[in-house]
């Protein structure tokens, strides 16, 4: 399964709504796909998994949507340790596959 | 705490093979399916393989099938991916990184190691 990601840099400001693609090349299973955040010089941080599930500690204005080959992540009035590289992540087959990454920029 | 402690990475030329171990504490290491997880120069990430919590099964991405192995030591809860027949597209940053949903092996990945620099050059 191909992911592709859109756009491939997102420039904005703080305060504005993120709002990130990724696409399948066939069929994801809801529940199986995840949205990582990953800032230079470390490993990528787990926010979403099951589309719409918060992984332990992340804030509620990250949020996850979408079914079959489209899916969202959006993120609601960015904080300044907001602006990274986010990956999506669709892990129905062994092993998955991530998006190329969109990088969001201030 | 979830500790994952990557080591092995190097220099080393094109057809050489290398070992690399992810050293695990603070969970069930035998409860988890486990991966590795690779990204190259550039960035993207590519799950390279994974084992199934009870270390039956294993999986390979098409571009290191046959030559990438992955196996563990439950007692000293460590991780190895063996690596032979190296190429120039292998260079990248290795992670290893465990599933969050304990005895699946479709999981995301909740915690991942600082990862190990892999080098191919001659």
């Amino acid at each position: 399964v191909v992911l592709t990601q859109s756009p491939g840099t997102l420039s904005l400001s703080p305060g504005d709504r993120a709002t990130l693609s990724c696409r399948a090349s066939q069929d994801v299973t809801s529940s199986f796909l995840a949205w990582y955040q990953q800032k230079p010089g470390q490993s990528p941080r787990l926010l979403i998994y099951g589309v719409s599930s918060r992984a332990t500690g992340i804030p509620d204005r990250f949020s996850g949507s979408g079914s079959g080959t489209d899916f969202t992540l959006t993120i609601d009035s960015l904080e300044p340790e907001d602006f990274a590289v986010y990956y999506c992540q669709q892990f129905a087959s062994s092993p998955g596959t991530f998006g190329q990454g969109t990088k969001v920029e201030i | 705490e979830v500790q994952l402690l990557e080591s092995g990475g190097r220099l080393v030329q094109p057809g050489e093979s290398l070992r690399l171990s992810c050293a695990a504490s603070g969970f069930t290491f035998s409860s988890y399916a486990m991966s590795w997880v690779r990204q190259a120069p550039g960035g993207r990430l590519e799950w390279v393989s994974v084992m199934s919590p009870n270390g039956v099964d294993t999986y390979y991405a098409g571009a290191v099938r046959g030559r990438f192995s992955v196996s563990r030591d439950i007692p000293k809860k460590t991780l190895f991916l063996q690596m032979n027949t190296l190429t120039l597209e292998d260079t990248a940053i290795y992670f290893c990184a465990k599933g969050v949903v304990r005895g699946a092996l479709r999981a995301p990945f909740d915690f991942w190691g600082q990862g190990t620099v892999v080098t191919v050059s001659s």
